[in-house]
């Protein structure tokens, strides 16, 4: 079965400061994998995906993820976190099959920036 | 592109009524919705899932009697909460794949519908 681990469950980082945030997952063939960002009270909107290719991925709003198959990674990291980045960041892994993609979530990590 | 909306955004209702929640892909036509709740500071959980014209397929411990979801049009899903208890109360979020390029392998979300039940 596949899982999702985010060890951090609360960080704190300071305006400017680069951010790193952890993802290990579970699975038994190369995952597809997601990190979505969700503020107070919202949806979850996507920050980024990789499927295959450049290990190194792009996402929105200046972030970008390293897969590492080796360490069975995909860390999250953006390198000046700005007051408006403050939310809560779900790292998501899953299967493409049978026409539709069934993820699962890991239990999130909250971000808190500080001035 | 990859715009879904949900509607209510929260609502209040009392005991043993009926809760209706619609999930709108708005400029993709949506094959496949999900359906999760989230607990606060808790992840999300699958309830189930649907594609268009199909019965929805339920998450195992979902009611699939309980919860009702039709997914009649490509566009649009809905979330039936029937004879609601105050234990149902939650975040339901929606989600949507469908068949638009940007929308063959992610999930899109709505805003989420906060449910209370009194």
């Amino acid at each position: 079965a596949q899982s999702v681990t985010q060890p951090d469950i609360h960080i704190t980082v300071s305006e400017g400061a680069s951010l790193e945030l952890r993802c290990n997952y579970s699975y038994g063939a190369t995952p597809y994998l997601f990190w979505y960002v969700q503020s107070p009270g919202q949806g979850l909107q996507l920050l980024l995906k990789y499927f295959s290719g450049d290990t190194l991925v792009q996402g929105i709003k200046g972030f970008e993820a390293e897969f590492k198959r080796s360490q069975s990674s995909f860390n999250l990291r953006k390198p000046s976190v700005h007051w408006s980045d403050a939310a809560e960041y779900f790292c998501a892994v899953g299967p493409l099959s049978g026409g539709y993609q069934k993820v699962t979530f890991g239990t999130g990590t909250k971000l808190q920036v500080i001035p | 592109g990859a715009v879904v909306s949900q509607h209510p955004s929260w609502v209040i209702c009392k005991s043993g009524t009926s809760v209706k929640i619609e999930c709108r892909s708005l400029d993709f036509q949506a094959t496949t919705m999900f359906w999760y709740r989230q607990f606060p500071k808790q992840s999300l959980m699958l309830m189930a899932t649907s594609n268009e014209g199909s019965k929805a397929t339920y998450e195992q411990g979902v009611e699939k009697d309980k919860f009702l979801i039709n997914h009649a049009s490509l566009t649009l899903s809905t979330l039936t909460v029937t004879s609601a208890h105050p234990e149902d109360s939650s975040f339901y979020i929606c989600s949507a794949m469908g068949l638009a390029s940007f929308s063959t392998d992610t999930q899109y979300f709505g805003p989420g519908t906060r449910l209370t039940v009194l």
